[in-house]
């Protein structure tokens, strides 16, 4: 079956723009995660989707960063006044249920974004 | 908090030869591990990984890695190395105490292998 996707691939900006970058889990995983891959900070967790609960966002360096999870599906991860320290790899991940320590999380390719 | 750390950032392995990726991992209880590769220009993907039991673990692609609670390491193996090993590879752990399975990654260690 189809594995996550995210929009768009590659994403250029200027300083201070609004991006927004798209992720469709696999279907049927109600689980959800945002990950960021820079070269100064590595892979890192951002923020944490699960049915409806509300989402743990503990991973967020800023308030600049939001991400919403519409109708329990496609989420959409919202990164405003962009730095050029925003620069990075953005990687979305889905995995059955979240509740279960073993499940595997199932990556997407990415949304490699460069603030100018 | 947790912590792993792969102390190679680059290794060079000829093809054919063995290949052992090194990571450490600081946890306050029985760890979660996984290994994941990258290949150029792809997510992430899932090599094995560890929650209890037989502390070697088979994976994909010929893979497989030990779990040594007294070192805290989770090494990753493979006998005969292809070309179509290079790639960069993340050891990660699993937080159980959060809510969902948030993973800590290494700093992940990049393999080129020669001809």
């Amino acid at each position: 079956g189809a594995g996550v996707s995210q929009s768009p691939s590659n994403k250029v900006t200027e300083k201070g723009k609004d991006v927004e970058l798209r992720c469709d889990p696999i279907s049927g995983h109600t689980a959800l995660y945002w990950y960021r891959q820079s070269l100064g900070q590595g892979l890192e967790f951002l923020i944490y989707f699960q049915g409806n609960s509300a989402p743990d966002k503990s991973g967020l360096p800023s308030d600049r960063f939001s991400a919403e999870r519409t109708g329990g599906s496609v989420s959409t991860l919202t990164i405003q006044r962009t730095q050029q320290e925003d620069s990075a790899v953005y990687l979305c991940a889905s995995s059955l249920s979240g509740r279960k320590y073993q499940e595997t999380q199932y990556f997407g390719p990415g949304t490699r974004l460069l603030v100018l | 908090a947790q912590s792993v750390t792969q102390p190679d950032i680059h290794i060079t392995v000829s093809e054919g030869a063995s290949l052992e990726l090194r990571c450490n991992y600081s946890y306050g209880a029985t760890p979660y591990l996984f290994w994941y590769v990258q290949s150029p220009g792809q997510g992430l993907q899932l090599l094995l990984k560890y929650f209890s039991g037989d502390t070697l673990v088979q994976g994909i692609k010929g893979f497989e890695a030990e779990f040594k609670r007294s070192q805290s390491s989770f090494n990753l193996r493979k006998p005969s190395v292809h070309w179509s090993d290079a790639a960069e590879y993340f050891c990660a752990v699993g937080d159980v105490k959060a809510a969902g399975n948030k993973l800590t990654f290494g700093g992940g260690t990049r393999v080129l292998v020669k001809p």
